[in-house]
């Protein structure tokens, strides 16, 4: 009973490169959620997705972020041209549904390290 | 603007002491409070969570006690063992209509001494 996987667990990325992080959600969750974790910080949401739908984006930034979650395949977390202040982890997080009671369940984290 | 605010940012109980973590929010449209619990390089992993109905859940050493008119919820580990060194985060949340989405705190780095 595979958990929310995540891959990879560790990227380095030169300035300028692109990142790709990749998210396969609990086997029967539909709902993906993306956080990001600065150091010596909490986990800030970032964006939730229904497949092929973006349900809320409210705390993506405005450039370079991109996320899908197509009707095949896993979540891509997409970020173009990264800087220096991309580095942090990244929580990649899922759920059944959203009504009350379905608990969300995370996975361990892509830590992407920009240099 | 911080929506939740937590403390300690940091504490230290001996083992088989009571450790408190204390969480403040401001929306009352907030449904949904839980806790999280993150040992480094792991994602964090839900702890347990209480709805506005109820006061107080308690589950095995870990009990949610929560102040509605307060605005204050608060997470008790009884009984703390090394084993529960970790950060721990308090969320809030919209469950109805709100998607699930979560806003934390900035967690607490929770050290328990033998």
């Amino acid at each position: 009973n595979a958990g929310v996987m995540q891959n990879p667990r560790h990227l380095v990325r030169r300035r300028g490169q692109e990142a790709r992080l990749r998210c396969s959600p609990m086997k029967g969750h539909s709902h993906v959620y993306w956080y990001r974790q600065l150091p010596e910080e909490g986990l800030k949401f970032m964006v939730y997705l229904q497949k092929e739908n973006i349900i809320d984006e409210s705390g993506m930034p405005k450039e370079r972020f991109s996320a899908e979650f197509p009707k095949e395949g896993p979540s891509i977390l997409r970020i173009q041209q990264v800087v220096r202040g991309d580095s942090a982890a990244y929580f990649c997080a899922s759920s059944l549904g959203q009504s009350s009671g379905n608990t969300i369940y995370f996975g361990e984290g892509s830590w992407l390290t920009v240099v | 603007q911080q929506q939740v605010k937590q403390s300690p940012q940091s504490l230290i109980v001996q083992k088989g002491g009571i450790s408190i973590i204390n969480c403040a929010y401001e929306n009352t449209a907030f449904d949904y409070f839980p806790w999280y619990q993150q040992f480094p390089g792991k994602g964090p992993a839900l702890l347990i969570a209480i709805r506005p109905d109820v006061s107080e859940k308690k589950e095995g050493r870990f009990t949610i006690s929560f102040n509605k008119s307060a605005k204050q919820f608060s997470l008790h580990i009884m009984d703390s063992q090394p084993g529960d060194s970790a950060t721990y985060f308090c969320a809030v949340g919209i469950l109805t209509g709100g998607g699930n989405k979560l806003t934390f705190g900035t967690g607490t780095q929770l050290k328990v001494e033998l």
